[in-house]
């Protein structure tokens, strides 16, 4: 069985310019969560989605957003990138009766320069 | 806010036990688990235990939970050179789907 898939892998972007991530959850996963990983500071939420809704989102700014698709795939996006967005993001899936597993993909490294 | 926090560093020889302690700050917590991160991977869920519970045992792997105290750590007996990582101690509170992380300690296995 696959687990959580994310791409791109690695992603380098200017400051001020949109990136989108994305994230396909394992088969049969109706959660996808997205966290960021930036140097020191360890995982943040950042945001929450089932059923194609958002239901929760951490304490980042409106310019991170994401939408979840009728196979439960995920986007995330980012506008007007800023230097400290560089992280790692990463994409995690749950069973929506069993949320407190949840699954991690690999990641994608964004880099803004 | 929620809080965890987890020492930076720990190096042990192949062979020994691990100790890998966190304290968290929130008192509603119902899930705590710790994660696995190899270099260049996803994070790996270990193993989780609920608040109601003192103590989880899975093969290599004990959790310990003070409830009181606010204090979780995870042993890994017979510490293997392929047990090097980053653990991630974590906080399900406020709701299951909004997970805290600790910051994370780098496990060293020296040969």
């Amino acid at each position: 069985e696959a687990g959580v898939t994310q791409s791109p892998t690695h992603l380098i972007k200017t400051r001020g310019q949109q990136v989108t991530l994305r994230c396909s959850p394992i088969s049969g996963h109706t959660s996808v969560y997205w966290y960021q990983q930036a140097l020191g500071l360890g995982l943040q939420f950042l945001l929450w989605y089932d059923e194609g809704e958002e239901r929760n989102r951490g304490n980042f700014p409106p310019r991170f957003s994401g939408r979840q698709f009728p196979n439960y795939s995920s986007e995330l996006n980012v506008n007007a990138l800023e230097l400290e967005d560089s992280a790692l993001y990463l994409c995690a899936s749950s069973d929506r009766d069993r949320v407190y597993e949840q699954y991690f993909g690999p990641g994608t490294r964004l880099t803004v320069t | 806010g929620e809080d965890v926090e987890q020492s930076l560093f720990l190096s042990v020889r192949e062979g020994d036990s691990s100790v890998i302690n966190c304290t968290y700050t929130d008192s509603s917590s119902t899930y705590l688990y710790w994660y696995k991160q190899e270099p260049g991977a996803g994070l790996q869920l270990l193993t989780y235990i609920f608040s109601n519970m003192d103590m989880k045992q899975d093969q290599r792997l004990t959790v310990l939970l003070n409830k009181k105290d606010k204090h979780l750590s995870l042993r890994i007996a017979d510490t293997q050179t392929g047990d090097s990582a980053i653990y991630f101690c974590a906080d399900g509170a406020g709701g299951y789907q909004k997970v805290t992380f600790g910051i994370g300690t780098k496990l060293q296995v020296i040969p």
